[in-house]
């Protein structure tokens, strides 16, 4: 069974506070994604990457930054959290444009 | 970049009648349309995906119909049941990538 695990399901916060949301993929998947999900918005798109050490931006980059060392784990940086940061996250990975994206179990992260 | 727009944003139907949910995209060169379920409190699940060399494809209840000219697809869900209760949501890749966007959703409700 595929899997796309988060390292959290809730995290709290505060603001300034520098947080790494962890996501690792057991399908040897190249390609990685961070969502921000929030009411009405639906999912957007902060980073990718396809490849080892490779990453893009997506819609909403500001004030997040990712790191991919190893090819099944990509992370989610906020270098200094913001109140409206607080929102939940999900990773995602696939194997091709053409197939099925896994999502991981989101992380719902509060800045306070 | 691909814009996905998704109608309706909530949708209640009777039980056992059907339910029609529409997306349209802008980037002619997308090649590939999935439909993902997101039940209360759980990550996105792939219910159906299309290729953009069918028009049409079918799984038990649901289909989806893909208008390449008007650049348009559509969930079809018949003789829905109160477990079809959840945001629906329609996705297409970005161009000649593999992040995808997604429509904002649909809160469908089947009402028993």
């Amino acid at each position: 069974d595929v899997k796309v695990t988060q390292s959290s399901r809730y995290l709290v916060k505060r603001t300034g506070e520098k947080v790494f949301l962890e996501c690792v993929q057991d399908m040897d998947h190249e390609n990685m994604f961070w969502y921000r999900q929030d009411p009405g918005l639906g999912l957007r798109l902060i980073y990718f990457s396809y490849d080892v050490k490779m990453k893009e931006k997506g819609d909403i980059p500001e004030g997040y930054s990712v790191s991919r060392e190893k090819k099944e784990r990509f992370s989610l940086i906020l270098e200094s959290a913001s109140t409206n940061q607080t929102s939940m996250y999900l990773c995602a990975s696939r194997k091709y444009s053409y197939t099925e994206a896994f999502f991981g179990q989101g992380t719902r992260l509060t800045v306070v | 970049g691909e814009n996905v727009e998704q109608h309706p944003s909530t949708l209640s139907v009777q039980e056992g009648d059907s339910a029609v949910i529409k997306c349209t995209y802008s980037d002619s060169a997308s090649n590939y349309f999935p439909w993902y379920k997101q039940e209360l409190g759980k990550r996105p699940q792939l219910i159906i995906d299309i290729r953009s060399n069918v028009g049409e494809k079918k799984d038990q209840r649901i289909a989806v119909t893909l208008n390449k000219t008007a650049k348009h697809f559509s969930l079809h869900i018949t003789e829905t049941q109160p477990e079809d209760s959840a945001v629906y949501f329609c996705a297409a890749p970005i161009s000649g990538n593999t992040p995808l966007v997604f429509g904002k959703g649909t809160r469908l409700s089947v009402i028993a």
